[in-house]
Formats: C-alpha cells, structure tokens, sequence
C-alpha cells in the first residue's frame, strides 16, 4: 500500500513563528505536492517538486516556501506564520506517469 | 482557463437514492479526469478516474460519465448509502510529468440512513 504520512495532525502556532511541515511517501515517488484546504475553495496547490531539489511554484505559493533534500521527503515552511494561513494542510505524491496522487492525512494548522 | 467549475456545494440524498455531482472544465488539453473521496478526518482518496478518450467508467456503484463536447463530466453513485457521506473532489489534470491537478471546489454528500 503506498503510505504518505505527514509529521503532525494538529499543530497550534503563534503569528510570526517559522512552521515546518513534513511529509515523507514510501513509494518512490518522483512528484510530491502540498495543498491547503479551506471550505469552500477546495484544494489549492501551494508547491510541488518533481525531483529532488527542484520545486516550481503552485496556485497561492506567497508565504511558503519548500523543501526537498531526499526523494521521500518534502517539506513545507512557513516563514513566518499569520493567522490567515490558518488552514488544513495535505501532502500528496504520484509517480511520473501514472498519474494518481496518494494523500496523507492532512495537518490542521491553526496559527494564533 | 484553467478552472473546474463543480457543483453542487452540498447535496443530502435518501438512503438508495442516486447521489449526482457535476463538474465542468475550459481547457481542451485536459486528458485525465479522477474523483477523489475525503471522509471527515482523512486525506482525499482516489474512488474513479476516467480519460476523455471513453464516454462512461463504472465501477460498482460509483460511475463517470464523460461530455467531451460539452467539456463536462459527472459522478453518479447509484443505491446511495449512509457510508458514502463524504466530500468528494473532481480534478482534471494535463498529460505531463507532474500529472499537476486542478481541483473542484468538493461536494460534500450527506446521505440520510
């Protein structure tokens, strides 16, 4: 089965902090996104990387920044937190190709 | 141009009734269309794909009809049941490397027992 996890469900930050948020998929998987999810407005895509150390930029990137060191491993950054990205984070993967992309299970941000 | 449009927002069917969700796209180079089901709690999970090149994919109750000159697809889930209650996503996507959804705006389902 393939697995994406993502480091916290539930994180609580000050505005102005730096927030990182993990994901690491088991799959080999040469794509990696993360999405914010707000009612309403679906997912929007934030980043996504096709490679290690390559990144291009999604829908709504201002604010964040990214992450990819390893191939299994995809990292987004909040530089410095405010309240309006106060949101449901998702990290998700595919394989060049195929198509589908596998989710984790989310990471619920709320920033005070 | 590179919006999809889905509607409903919310829709409450009975209990064996047929649950339908519509989405309606622009861009014409859009070749891979999949459904995607979020229960409360969990990431969204692939239920259906279909590629523009067939005009109908079922699989057990969930089927995919597919408009290619309307620029429209649909969801229907045939005998609703309680446990289909979810929020379910269209997205369309490009042939490319990246595979780079775009995302419907999520139908939340409520079906009543």
């Amino acid at each position: 089965d393939v697995k994406v996890t993502q480091s916290s469900r539930y994180l609580v930050k000050r505005t102005g902090e730096k927030v990182f948020l993990e994901c690491v998929q088991d799959m080999d998987h040469e794509n990696m996104f993360w999405y914010r999810q707000d009612p309403g407005l679906g997912l929007r895509l934030i980043y996504f990387s096709y490679d290690v150390k390559m990144k291009e930029k999604g829908d709504i990137p201002e604010g964040y920044s990214v992450s990819r060191e390893k191939k299994e491993r995809f990292s987004l950054i909040l530089e410095s937190a405010s309240t309006n990205q106060t949101s449901m984070y998702l990290c998700a993967s595919s394989s060049q190709g195929l198509g589908t992309q596998y989710f984790g299970p989310g990471t619920r941000l709320l920033v005070l | 141009q590179q919006q999809v449009k889905q509607s409903p927002q919310s829709l409450i069917v009975q209990k064996g009734g047929i649950s339908i969700i519509n989405c309606a796209y622009e861009n014409t180079a859009f070749d891979y269309f999949p459904w995607y089901q979020q229960f409360p709690g969990k990431g969204p999970a692939l239920l259906i794909a279909i590629r523009p090149d067939v005009s109908e994919k079922k699989e057990g109750r969930f089927t995919i009809s597919f408009n290619k000159s309307a620029k429209q697809f649909s969801l229907h889930i045939m005998d609703s049941q309680p446990g289909d209650s979810a929020t379910y996503f269209c997205a369309a996507s490009m042939k490319s490397g990246t595979y780079k959804y775009i995302f419907g705006t999520g139908t939340r389902l409520k079906v009543l027992a």
